[in-house]
């Protein structure tokens, strides 16, 4: 089945800086979207991205379908930015694959 | 915008009870998934349903099983809980389209088994 990798697996930063979070998948896909999930484990969806490049507001995504990764930027980053983020890929039937996570976390 | 309701926050069973989790979407999504998540492991896919009465295996069914009878609802049956079956549990649906397939989650139940 599809291998899904994200890097890296921890991420402390100060309020303010900048952040760019990768996501490697073994093979290709037509779905791929990103969550961030909530101290309190609500899980958010961020944006579906197959290819190309989106953006909301200090948020944007790009995914590389050809060369099989995808990245997440978060500028001026917030203590409320602080979570796990997910990427996860489209399988057979809708299902989604997700990978490990990564956690960051914003200081004030 | 789409809302998936988890029927409770926090649960505490005793093993060998029978426990029911609720889910409930509001917005005519075909796909239903149930998701657990623990540390170390990710979100690991339970079960899903693509439409009512129809329901898939996923990576880790064992002890588990579902049930759709309405279009909105999708429940998560544990037959008969174990402690290793404390986790995180997560809820979520799409659509079937290509064109939309985002994937909304509920707020998540933390179930524990004593």
């Amino acid at each position: 089945g599809i291998q899904v990798e994200q890097s890296p697996p921890d991420l402390i930063l100060q309020e303010g800086a900048n952040s760019t979070l990768r996501c490697n998948f073994s093979d290709s896909v037509n779905n791929l979207q990103w969550f961030h999930q909530n101290p309190w484990g609500q899980l958010i969806n961020l944006f579906y991205i197959p290819s190309g490049t989106k953006q909301n507001g200090r948020l944007s995504a790009t995914t590389v379908a050809t060369e099989r990764y995808s990245l997440l930027y978060i500028s001026s980053s917030q203590t409320t930015d602080s979570g796990v983020y997910f990427c996860a890929v489209g399988g057979s039937g809708g299902k989604l694959i997700f990978g490990q996570g990564t956690e960051l976390s914003v200081k004030p | 915008d789409v809302k998936v309701t988890q029927s409770s926050r926090y649960l505490v069973k005793r093993t060998g009870e029978k426990v029911f989790l609720e889910c409930v979407q509001d917005m005519d999504h075909e796909n239903m998934f149930w998701y657990r998540q623990d540390p170390g492991l990710g979100l690991r896919l339970i079960y899903f349903s693509y439409d009512v009465k129809m329901k898939e295996k996923g990576d880790i069914p064992e002890g588990y099983s579902v049930s759709r009878e309405k279009k909105e609802r999708f429940s998560l049956i544990l037959e008969s809980a174990s402690t290793n079956q404390t986790s995180m549990y997560l809820c979520a649906s799409s659509l079937f389209r290509v064109e939309d397939p985002r994937a909304f989650f509920g707020q998540g139940t933390r179930l524990t088994v004593v």
